[in-house]
């Protein structure tokens, strides 16, 4: 059981590049979610799943895009980098809309936009 | 709209004493959670306890406890007999949403950074 899974741990990219970052659960979490965290600002949310082929915007979704296709990933879509979105990223995953067991982050994805 | 607000950026802590980190929330919704996380400098984000809006007790997870206030909008926590092992980062968040709805979002403060002095 490997719970929530991000890959790569470590990216640097040049500003208008574009890169996908992975998100995988085998838990068969309904619902997913993306974050940023930025120095002073907490978590924000990007964009959140509650289902496969359901996504929604969150508090920061500009420049970002995603899909769910199926029920154990979540893919997150950088479309054309920029220095702003320099960032650590988490990925989190809940079973049930109640969340009474919290939802499960992954290890986080650092992002370097040069 | 929801709003997570924690007003402490940072928190000194004696060693096995207890500390409270502030949480207050406002939401329309009367069906709602309240979670708290830790990250240590480490970065992981821990899961620590959950109260749920119709919860009529408070919460209790071993050395955490949250006072929840549901008229003054206030979801505390406290950890009681503080360890060296407790400094970190806390984060104070909130799920508001319906059953099946599509608004389920959980939404962080900002943190405090509890820092336990032996």
């Amino acid at each position: 059981n490997a719970g929530v899974t991000q890959t790569p741990k470590f990216q640097v990219l040049k500003t208008g590049q574009s890169m996908t970052l992975q998100c995988a659960q085998d838990m068969n979490h309904e619902y997913m979610s993306w974050y940023r965290q930025d120095p002073g600002m907490g978590l924000r949310l990007i964009h959140y799943s509650v289902g496969a082929g359901i996504t929604d915007q969150g508090e920061v979704p500009n420049g970002y895009n995603v899909s769910r296709s199926t029920t154990e990933d979540f893919p997150l879509r950088l479309l054309s980098a920029a220095p702003s979105q320099t960032s650590v990223y988490f990925c989190a995953s809940s079973y049930s809309f109640v969340a009474k067991d919290g939802y499960t982050f992954g290890s986080g994805t650092r992002l370097t936009v040069v | 709209a929801q709003k997570i607000t924690q007003t402490q950026p940072g928190m000194f802590v004696q060693e096995k004493e207890a500390v409270t980190l502030d949480c207050t929330y406002d939401t329309s919704d009367p069906s709602y959670g309240l979670f708290w996380y830790k990250q240590p400098s480490s970065g992981e984000m821990i899961f620590l306890i959950y109260q749920g809006s119709y919860d009529q007790q408070n919460a209790t997870e071993g050395r955490y406890s949250l006072n929840f206030q549901k008229a003054r909008k206030s979801a505390n926590l406290v950890i009681s007999a503080s360890q060296l092992g407790d400094s970190a980062m806390y984060f104070c968040a909130m799920r508001e949403g319906n059953y099946g709805g599509a608004t389920n979002k959980l939404i962080f403060g900002t943190g405090t950074l509890l820092a336990v002095q032996p």
